[in-house]
């Protein structure tokens, strides 16, 4: 069974980088696209980014000048970097895999248990 | 992009039938056949519902259905039990340019 382990930094003052990484174990990590999505406090979900072992990455336009997501595939492991931050980007951060059962497809089947992230001087 | 636009919360008591509204744009809703549906219970992560418009994955209860008709889509579930208070959120695919926007969330309370 695919299960998602994230960790990274929760605690950042504004204009550092974010960084987090999500391994991936007991699945293929080849064939499918990976995703970032986040949730602010009370609010709701947005999709960051994603990224595929032969695409490049692909943002949240309204990220995109900040973030950088990229693929380790010798460790199963994808890492989500947002530089600049702010208040604005105090969130939940989630990995996903973009699937529906073992398929690939234009869902968010398997969701890593999340990352507080907290911007405060 | 802005979210797709749902109902901040609906209602009903045990045995009742309810539905979440999801309304989107012809760049996301309305121009494909990729809106998903998750479950939200706090503190939890998002577990998928519904996926393809109306596709139900593999152990989620039959109750839950969904559809879609021009930019709007819908989460119908039935026979509402206690369990299935939580929030719900829609996500549709939006192209190659947007990708994937969700929708605002809906709290289901079950009375």
């Amino acid at each position: 069974q695919v299960q998602l382990q994230q960790w990274g930094a929760g605690l950042l003052k504004p204009s550092e980088t974010l960084s987090l990484t999500c391994a991936v174990y007991g699945g293929s990590f080849s064939g499918y696209y990976w995703s970032w999505i986040r949730q602010p406090p009370g609010k709701g979900l947005e999709w960051v980014g994603q990224i595929n072992h032969s695409g490049g990455p692909n943002y949240n336009s309204s990220l995109k000048s900040r973030v950088a997501i990229s693929l380790d595939m010798s460790k199963n492991q994808l890492s989500l970097e947002l530089s600049s931050v702010t208040a604005a980007d105090t969130a939940i951060y989630y990995c996903a895999r973009n699937s529906v059962g073992t398929t690939p497809g234009k869902a968010f089947n398997i969701w890593g248990q999340g990352t507080m992230v907290t911007v405060s001087s | 992009q802005s979210a797709l636009t749902q109902p901040r919360s609906v209602s009903g008591s045990p045995g009742q039938s309810v539905t979440i509204s999801c309304t989107g744009t012809s760049s996301d809703v309305g121009g494909y056949n990729f809106v998903s549906w998750y479950q939200q219970h706090p503190g939890k992560a998002p577990k998928v519902m519904i996926y393809d418009v109306s596709m139900r994955p593999s152990g989620v209860p039959d109750r839950f259905s969904g559809s879609k008709s021009g930019n709007t889509a819908s989460l119908t579930i039935s026979g509402l039990q206690a369990e299935d208070e939580a929030d719900y959120y829609c996500c549709s695919y939006a192209g190659t340019y947007t990708f994937y926007v969700f929708g605002s969330g809906t709290q289901v309370t079950v009375l």
